[in-house]
Order: structure tokens, then C-alpha cells, then sequence
């Protein structure tokens, strides 16, 4: 299995342009979840899916990004308009219900610079 | 809301050495607490996970403990090697129910650096 894949694994956009990430997750896995890494903030989990569904986006930090799976095997995360401050590494992980006692499987990133 | 802190920030050591990494967390009401290792620019890779029943999972040189009543668990590394240089993050997962089900909150890791 080729584990979680995200693309691009690094982006630098200017202020006031939309980025898009993008996540394929593991096959079969039906839990899939966006975090964000920051040096002050650490990882911070910002939405998660499970079956393409919504279920927590209370870490969403504002209207600016938002998040869509429209079916298993891929997920976007969406900044619009983005800010200097949403400079981060940005992580996708997918997992398998009936495997949520277990680990969750991360892919390599996207380091984001906003500029 | 459950809070998650690591002890040390930072770590260097030469190598040989035993060591042990600290997490604590302020909600005792887990449902299991994972290691991760993180390496530059990578990214994060599952060490260990402890489930709340259990007391202790082992792996090759790594051992983690879990006391979830006082919401403590630690990392154990025998023999450390240049290799194990890495940043080490505790995160723990709220019990099933509601939206929190599958939800991990990461510390913000421990940076180890093994010296030859």
C-alpha cells in the first residue's frame, strides 16, 4: 500500500490567493483527518470525516478554510482568502473503524508558506 | 477540553544512554494514548499505543507505561542510538461518544537528540 499520499508537499502562495491541499487516503480506511502543525501551537486536529461525512470541524479555525471529501479516496482542504498566518505543515491521516483502538496512519505533509 | 503537556522540550544525550519522556494529560477519561515519532520534515510515524485498560506496551527497545488515574504516561528508550534522534509526540484519543470519538490531542513533543 502506498500509505496516505498528499500533494503538493510544498507550496508557497502570496497573501490573498486560495490554496488547495489534497489527501488520498489509505484504501479502505473510512476515517479521514486534516491536522495542522505549528511551532506555537504544535499539531492541532482541524476536521475530520468518516464515510466522506463531516463529523467534527470544530477545529476549523475560521470561515477562511474549509474542507470537502466527495468521495473515499480523496479530501481537500481549501484556505480562501489565505494569510501569512496560516504558514504551517498541514497533515492528513486516515484510519479504519473497526481499527480506531488502533493508530492512525499519517501521510508526509504539505509545508505551506504564505507569503 | 483535554490538555496534553510534555516533559522535556528538548533532550540530548549521548549515546548508550537510558532515557524517559514524559506526557501528562488533565482529562483521565482516555481512550488509549499513542507515541509518535516525528522526523525532520516527515511525517508522523506510530511508536506505541496503549490502551486506557492497559498498564504498559513494549517494542524492541521502546517501552511506554500508562497511568491514566494520574493521567501520566512515559516513553522509555533503552540504549539510545543516533538513530532515535527524532521528536517524540504523546497524543491521547477522548473516549468514544459524541463528536470526540477518534480524536487525538497531541503534546507538543520532546526533541531528542542521540550524540555519538
Amino acid at each position: 500500500d502506498a500509505g496516505v499520499i498528499q500533494s503538493p508537499r510544498h507550496e508557497v502562495t502570496e497573501m490573498g490567493q486560495e490554496v488547495t491541499l489534497r489527501c488520498k487516503p489509505i484504501s479502505g480506511h473510512d476515517y479521514l483527518f486534516w491536522y495542522r502543525q505549528t511551532m506555537m501551537r504544535g499539531l492541532e486536529l482541524l476536521i475530520y470525516f468518516n464515510n466522506n461525512v463531516p463529523i467534527d470541524d470544530s477545529g476549523m479555525p475560521e470561515d477562511r478554510f474549509s474542507a470537502k471529501m466527495p468521495n473515499a479516496s480523496f479530501s481537500t482542504l481549501k484556505i480562501q482568502p489565505s494569510e501569512p498566518r496560516d504558514s504551517a505543515v498541514y497533515f492528513c491521516a486516515s484510519t479504519l473503524r473497526s481499527r480506531l483502538s488502533g493508530g492512525q496512519f499519517f501521510g508526509p505533509g504539505t509545508r505551506l508558506t504564505v507569503l | 477540553k483535554q490538555e496534553v503537556t510534555q516533559i522535556p522540550a528538548a533532550l540530548s544525550v549521548p549515546e548508550g544512554e537510558n532515557l524517559v519522556l514524559n506526557c501528562s494529560f488533565t482529562d483521565s477519561a482516555i481512550y488509549n494514548l499513542q507515541w509518535f515519532r516525528q522526523d525532520p520534515g516527515k511525517g508522523l510515524t506510530s511508536l506505541l499505543l496503549i490502551q486506557s485498560s492497559q498498564r504498559e506496551q513494549t517494542s524492541g527497545r521502546l517501552n511506554a507505561s500508562l497511568d491514566k488515574s494520574s493521567g501520566r504516561s512515559t516513553l522509555y528508550i533503552a540504549a539510545s542510538q543516533p538513530g532515535d534522534s527524532a521528536t517524540y509526540l504523546c497524543a491521547v484519543r477522548n473516549n468514544a461518544g459524541g463528536t470526540s470519538y477518534g480524536k487525538l490531542t497531541f503534546g507538543q513533543g520532546t526533541i531528542l537528540t542521540v550524540h555519538p
